[in-house]
């Protein structure tokens, strides 16, 4: 199993952009979710699924946007990007939600000029 | 809403020392507290997983201790080794239902030196 993915590892957007990042499972995970990681800070919960269909906010949605059409994948869609979002994206995905651990993407380093 | 903290930020040992790393938190109300190990570049990597009701979990020279009256977690590694130069993060799961609930503390940079 290759586990989660993640593309691209690393992108540089200017203000205004938009990009999707992708993320992908291959544990039949019903669970996923995305964060960021800011220098020095804890991570944070942008937006998470569980399962095909159901997405719901979580603790910093502004500025993103997700969709969760198979068990798979949960892009994230930044639109009109902001330095703001400068930051580590990680996806990670669990079979449940209760004492399941998560498992994470190696990350996605995006950087707004 | 749970705060989670981590010191020191980090921390540098010699190869072969034991180290406590520790880790609390605000809200007693926990479902579970995972210590996860993050390498440069990569994502996290769970090491252990702690149920509330459970007081410590042990993985090879991996420890880690819970007492939620208190608000604390420690993560003891014994005979450090270079190998285990990494940011080690906890995170604490809320009781209450829903995915919205992972807090994570901010991390302690470990550098052992050979």
């Amino acid at each position: 199993n290759a586990g989660v993915t993640q593309t691209p590892k690393f992108r540089i957007l200017k203000i205004g952009q938009s990009m999707t990042l992708q993320c992908t499972q291959d544990m039949n995970h019903n669970y996923m979710y995305w964060y960021r990681q800011d220098p020095g800070m804890g991570l944070k919960l942008i937006y998470y699924s569980v399962g095909a269909g159901i997405t719901d906010k979580g603790e910093v949605p502004n500025g993103y946007n997700v969709s969760r059409s198979t068990t798979e994948d949960f892009p994230l869609r930044l639109e009109l990007a902001a330095p703001s979002q400068t930051s580590v994206y990680f996806c990670a995905s669990s079979y449940g939600d209760s004492q399941e651990t998560q498992y994470f993407g190696p990350g996605t380093r995006l950087l707004v000029l | 809403k749970q705060e989670v903290t981590q010191i020191p930020a980090a921390l540098s040992v010699p190869e072969g020392e034991n180290l406590v790393l520790n880790c609390s938190f605000t809200d007693s109300a926990i479902y579970n507290l995972q210590w996860f190990r993050q390498d440069p570049g990569k994502g996290l990597t769970s090491l252990l997983l702690i149920q509330s009701s459970q007081r410590e979990q042990t993985s090879g020279r991996l420890n880690a201790s819970l007492d939620k009256s208190s608000g604390r977690s420690t993560l003891y590694i014994a005979a450090s080794q270079p190998g285990d130069s990494a940011t080690y993060l906890c995170a604490v799961k809320g009781d209450q239902t829903g995915a919205n609930n992972l807090f994570f503390g901010t991390g302690t940079r470990l550098t052992v030196i050979p």
